[in-house]
């Protein structure tokens, strides 16, 4: 297997501010990572992939100026909420490509009030 | 785009019984996985199928690479109280896509004891 971590794995922030999640794989390099939103009961809908070394791309209506995406190294990809509102508040997961398979983060809780 | 039609959306079954699930698509994949998702976390892969026709298992669990190349299923033998949780399935397409994955709608699994 391989392993992936979030931090941090829960955050209230007030309106208008801008928040950071981060993306590690633990214990292999992946080139690509991708970041997902879930609402409650439902299937995962993926926001963006992020490469190393180059620019992140978007899923058809995802604003790729209020959720941007950095993939500085080959084991860290960062995705900050910015301006944040309460229509953004969700569960955001991430998930690194090793081989054909992806491995998932276990999730960021945020909650814009 | 491509889509994954996934069932059944919900199983309420009792302790020891068996369960089965699966994935249908109109387009060809080349990678088939399952993941199961609990509440406040992230998807954890339980089977990768890379082959078609393949048929693997992960202890009780065993999922089958369709010959189509175009559905997967997944088998729960002898349920348990912890099998409870969400079942997504995930396809792998070949081309330029960057390893996204297209998701099922997921099955949602209810274990009596």
């Amino acid at each position: 297997g391989a392993v992936v971590s979030q931090h941090p794995s829960r955050v209230i922030c007030k309106s208008g501010t801008s928040v950071k999640i981060e993306c590690r794989s633990l214990d292999f390099q992946a080139t690509t990572m991708f970041w997902y939103r879930q609402f409650p009961k439902q299937s995962l809908m993926l926001m963006a992939t992020s490469n190393e070394g180059s620019k992140a791309t978007y899923e058809q209506g995802v604003e790729k100026d209020k959720f941007l995406i950095n993939h500085a190294s080959l084991t860290l990809s960062t995705l900050t909420v910015t301006s944040a509102h309460p229509e953004d508040s969700s569960f955001y997961i991430c998930s690194a490509k090793k081989l054909e398979t992806q491995y998932f983060g276990p999730g960021t809780r945020l909650l814009v009030l | 785009g491509q889509q994954l039609n996934q069932s059944p959306q919900s199983m309420f079954i009792q302790e020891g019984e068996d369960v089965s699930m699966n994935c249908t698509s109109s387009s060809i994949f080349n990678t088939w996985l399952w993941y199961k998702q609990e509440p406040g976390e992230g998807p954890v892969l339980l089977i990768a199928l890379y082959k078609a026709g393949e048929l693997t298992s992960n202890g009780r669990l065993t999922a089958q690479f369709g010959i189509t190349r175009k559905d997967s299923f997944l088998n729960i033998s002898a349920s348990i109280p912890s099998d409870v949780g969400i079942y997504f399935c995930a396809g792998l397409s070949g081309g330029t896509s960057y390893g996204k994955l297209t998701f099922g709608q997921g099955t949602i699994l209810t274990v009596h004891p």
